[in-house]
């Protein structure tokens, strides 16, 4: 079993509606990140987070928001999806700055 | 300016060629230092710390230079599978904050 579990790991979903991505991880770390990937531009970090009472913003968090709900579990949500957030979204865990990536989530907007 | 700086690419190189990318970094507070290897849709894993001293893992070598603020890979006698996208994060201990560069692609042929 994977260390960082993402789901689902393929979403099409209509503008306006609100998605939620999953992350869970077996690794006992506190931090945890939410990612986007698209072409040409890396990875964008989005929130991040220390543990369950600790959340931060990330470069590019409008249109984002993020719950943690225990150590294992880090949730981002779209509350109202747009066209532009279409991507490759990676949740990574990470301890003294050495990161575990899900598989990641290929999200489309249409 | 971003707090990390790659060249895109891509590195399009012959079999068995030396090749060298830097990642250059504007924060520096910054602590650990990292490469990391992404196969085409797939999620980055770890390649190697970097050390202050450097350091040698096979045919990769890694390099910190902290006056001049970038850290440097070299990959000796490429092989086809060394074709990625490499990324160096910058990792800072007291925020936890993990950003992450653009990526270099490398590209290399038969």
């Amino acid at each position: 079993d994977a260390d960082v579990t993402q789901t689902p790991r393929n979403r099409i979903t209509k503008t306006g509606k609100r998605i939620m991505l999953e992350c869970s991880q077996t690794k006992g770390h506190d931090r945890m990140y939410w990612y986007r990937q698209d072409p040409g531009l890396g990875l964008r970090l989005i929130y991040y987070s220390f543990d369950v009472k600790d959340i931060n913003k990330g470069e590019i968090s409008d249109g984002y928001s993020v719950s943690r709900q225990a150590q294992a579990k880090f949730s981002l949500s779209l509350e109202s999806a747009i066209p532009n957030q279409t991507a490759l979204y990676f949740c990574a865990t990470s301890e003294g700055g050495v990161a575990f990536f899900g598989q990641g989530t290929r999200l489309t907007v249409v | 300016r971003k707090e990390v700086e790659q060249d895109p690419g891509p590195f399009n190189v012959p079999e068995g060629a030396t090749v060298a990318f830097n990642c250059t970094y504007s924060n520096s507070a910054s602590q650990s230092f990292f490469w990391y290897r992404q196969d085409c849709r797939k999620e980055p894993k770890l390649l190697m710390s970097v050390y202050s001293s450097g350091n040698e893992d096979g045919r990769f070598t890694a390099q910190l230079n902290r006056a001049s603020q970038y850290i440097s890979l070299l990959i000796r006698d490429s092989k086809l599978s060394d074709s990625a996208t490499y990324l160096c994060p910058l990792f800072s201990g007291n925020t936890g904050k993990l950003i992450f560069g653009q990526g270099t692609t490398l590209q290399v042929k038969p």
